[in-house]
This record gives C-alpha cells, structure tokens and sequence, in this order.
C-alpha cells in the first residue's frame, strides 16, 4: 500500500495523559499536513511540513501540541496533558505539487475521558 | 478568515436520481478540490479543478469552477447506494493550506 498510514487508528486516554501519533506520507510528497477533524465539521488546519521545515501553524493548535518532521518523511504529532476537547480525528494528508490536491490518510480517532 | 459555505447540508435521494450540490466562498481560490468521507475513514479525493470555468468529471461525477472563482458545484449522476457519504469541497488561493466546507450528508434509498 502506496498511501498515507496513519497510527494508531484509535486512542482512548484519560484525561491530562500524553498522546503521540504517527504519519506516514507517500513517499515522494514533500509536504504533509496535519488536520483535525471533530463530528459533524469539515477538517480543520493544523500545521504542515515542506520536507522537515515546518512552514505553518493554526492557532488551533495550542501550546500542548507539538508536530515534528524530523528527517523530511514521516511525522509526529504529540498533544500533551490530553483534555476532552481534543476528541477528535486527526487527520494526515501529503501533496507533491505547491497548490494541489492532498491525499488524506484514513485518520487517528482521539478519545479523551 | 476565509469560510466555505456548503449546501444542502444533507439530503435523501432515491436510488438513479441525479445529486447537484455546492459550495460558496467569501474570498477568491485558486483552486477546487471535491473530497468524500465515509464513516470512520478519511477524506478521498474525487475532483480537482484549477481554472475558473473548468468543468471536469470522473466518471459519474462532474465538478466546475466557478467563473467568479467563489464557487464551485458537484453534480452526480444516476446515483447508487455506494454514493452514500459526506461530500466536502475545499479550497485554497496562493500557498494557503486547504479550507474545508462542513460537507453535505448524502443518503440514498433503495
């Protein structure tokens, strides 16, 4: 499989506990994205990568987030001291071309209790 | 900032009826993207469109880009009931990320 690969599929925590989750892009996209994605909503911006700089961040992504792309291919992306505003899917998407089309993996669900 | 208004926000169909849905801008893209979410999974891509006017299909589905470049359309033919899903468009101008609309609900009957 060729695609994006996102794990874990799913995450159930408590309440101020760690979480990481991982992206794997298609191997010749140089930029990856993060999206988070909460019921009934389209998905929203996180930040993204061009190769292992990361260009951009929302400001939906709060200080307890942290996303890493250390050597340009797969990325990290850590919430610490979860709350349960955090449930939600997050979502990883890669592209080859500047403006173009992203290429979603099937998503991390995150429950927090 | 920018937001994309979707419509309908759901809608029932009968099976082989035709689907038209859209989306609206409050700024200019420079691109359409056209994506469907089944539950629990990610967003797949179904259409992009580049130019304002451009009219594109893929198979049964057909997207356009609005010639205002605000807009941007999705029509599905002779629907069947693997359609089902969420249908999200999305768009982006310059190098901004991808703006996502809240997605139009799809259900069709048998």
């Amino acid at each position: 499989d060729t695609g994006v690969s996102q794990n874990p599929r799913h995450k159930i925590t408590k309440r101020g506990q760690n979480v990481t989750f991982r992206c794997d892009p298609i191997s010749e996209h140089n930029r990856l994205y993060w999206y988070r994605q909460t019921l009934g909503q389209g998905p929203e911006f996180l930040t993204y990568f061009q190769n292992e700089a990361q260009l951009e961040k929302s400001r939906l992504l709060s200080d307890r987030f942290s996303a890493e792309r250390p050597k340009g291919s797969f990325s990290t992306l850590e919430i610490q001291r979860t709350e349960q505003g955090d449930s939600a899917m997050y979502l990883c998407a890669s592209s080859l071309l500047v403006a173009g089309e992203l290429f979603f993996g099937e998503g991390s669900r995150l429950t927090v209790l | 900032g920018q937001q994309l208004n979707q419509s309908p926000q759901s809608m029932f169909i009968q099976e082989g009826e035709d689907v038209s849905m859209n989306c609206t801008s409050s700024s200019i893209f420079n691109t359409w993207l056209w994506y469907k979410q089944d539950p629990g999974e990610g967003p797949v891509l179904l259409i992009a469109l580049y130019k304002a006017g451009e009219l594109t299909s893929n198979g049964r589905l057909t997207a356009q880009f609005g010639i205002t470049r605000k807009d941007s359309f999705l029509n599905i033919s002779a629907s069947i009931p693997s359609d089902v899903g969420i249908y999200f468009c999305a768009g982006q101008s310059g190098n901004t990320p991808l703006v996502f609309g809240k997605g139009t609900r799809l259900s069709v009957i048998a």
